[in-house]
C-alpha cells in the first residue's frame, strides 16, 4: 500500500517567518504534486515535480523532490497571511494520485 | 473557478437513505476521479474513470458504486448510509491518465447523514 507522511501536521508562525513542511513515502512515485486547500474548498494545484532532485520556484515557495523520488518538501519565505491553508502533497503513479494528510498552515499577522 | 461542477454543493439525509453526487469534468478532461475528505481520515481516493471506463479503485465501500457517462459526467451513488459516511466528497478531473497527477477540483459535496 502507498502512503504519504506529511510533517508537521500543524504549523502556526508569525508573518514573515520562514518555514518548511514536508511529505515522505517509503515508495516510489512517477511524479508528486503539491496542492493548497482553503476551508471550504477543493485543493488548488500549485506544482508538479517529476525528476529526482528537481528544485522548482513559485515566487516565495520553493518545492524540492528528493533524489529517490519518495520525498519532498515545500519551503515557504517570509510567510504571509494569504498563506495560510492546509497542504497537500500528493503521488502519482500510473493509475492513481494518494494524498498525505496535510499540513495545515496558519500564518499570523 | 477549476471547471469542475459538482452538485449538490450541500445534502443532508438520514441513515439508510441513498443519495446521488453529480460532477461534470473540466472541458476537454477525460479522467474524473472522486475522493473522501473527513477530519480524521484525510483525502481518500475513491475510484477513478477513464473514458467512460473504471480505471482504479480505492478505498471504496461496496455500498458506494459510481460511473462515467458518454459525456464524461460522473456520479457517485452512495447507498445505505451510514453516520460515518458524513464527509467532503470531491470531484477532480484530469485530462489524461493519473499518472501526471495533476488534477482540477471541483468544490465538493458536503453530506451530512443524521
Amino acid at each position: 500500500t502507498q502512503l504519504l507522511e506529511q510533517s508537521p501536521q500543524f504549523l502556526s508562525i508569525q508573518e514573515g517567518e520562514n518555514l518548511t513542511v514536508y511529505c515522505n513515502s517509503s515508495s516510489v512515485f512517477s511524479s508528486l504534486q503539491w496542492y493548497r486547500q482553503e476551508p471550504g474548498e477543493g485543493p488548488v494545484l500549485l506544482v508538479t515535480v517529476v525528476t529526482g532532485g528537481e528544485v522548482k520556484k513559485l515566487k516565495r515557495l520553493t518545492f524540492q523532490f528528493g533524489d529517490a523520488r519518495k520525498d519532498s518538501s515545500l519551503h515557504i519565505t517570509a510567510a504571509q497571511p494569504g498563506d495560510t491553508g492546509l497542504y497537500l502533497c500528493a503521488g502519482a503513479s500510473y493509475d492513481k494520485v494518494i494524498f498525505g494528510p496535510g499540513t495545515s498552515l496558519s500564518v499570523i499577522p | 473557478d477549476s471547471g469542475v461542477t459538482q452538485t449538490p454543493k450541500h445534502l443532508i439525509t438520514a441513515t439508510g437513505q441513498r443519495v446521488t453526487l453529480r460532477c461534470s469534468p473540466r472541458s476537454g478532461d477525460l479522467s474524473v476521479y472522486w475522493y473522501q475528505q473527513s477530519l480524521d481520515q484525510g483525502l481518500q481516493f475513491l475510484i477513478q474513470y477513464y473514458n467512460g471506463e473504471e480505471r482504479a479503485k480505492g478505498n471504496i465501500l461496496e455500498r458506494f458504486s459510481a460511473q462515467q457517462f458518454p459525456d464524461l459526467h460522473s456520479e457517485l451513488n452512495l447507498s445505505s448510509l451510514e453516520l460515518g459516511d458524513s464527509a467532503l466528497y470531491f470531484c477532480a478531473s484530469s485530462v489524461g491518465s493519473a499518472h501526471t497527477g495533476e488534477l482540477f477540483f471541483g468544490e465538493g459535496s458536503r453530506l451530512t447523514v443524521l
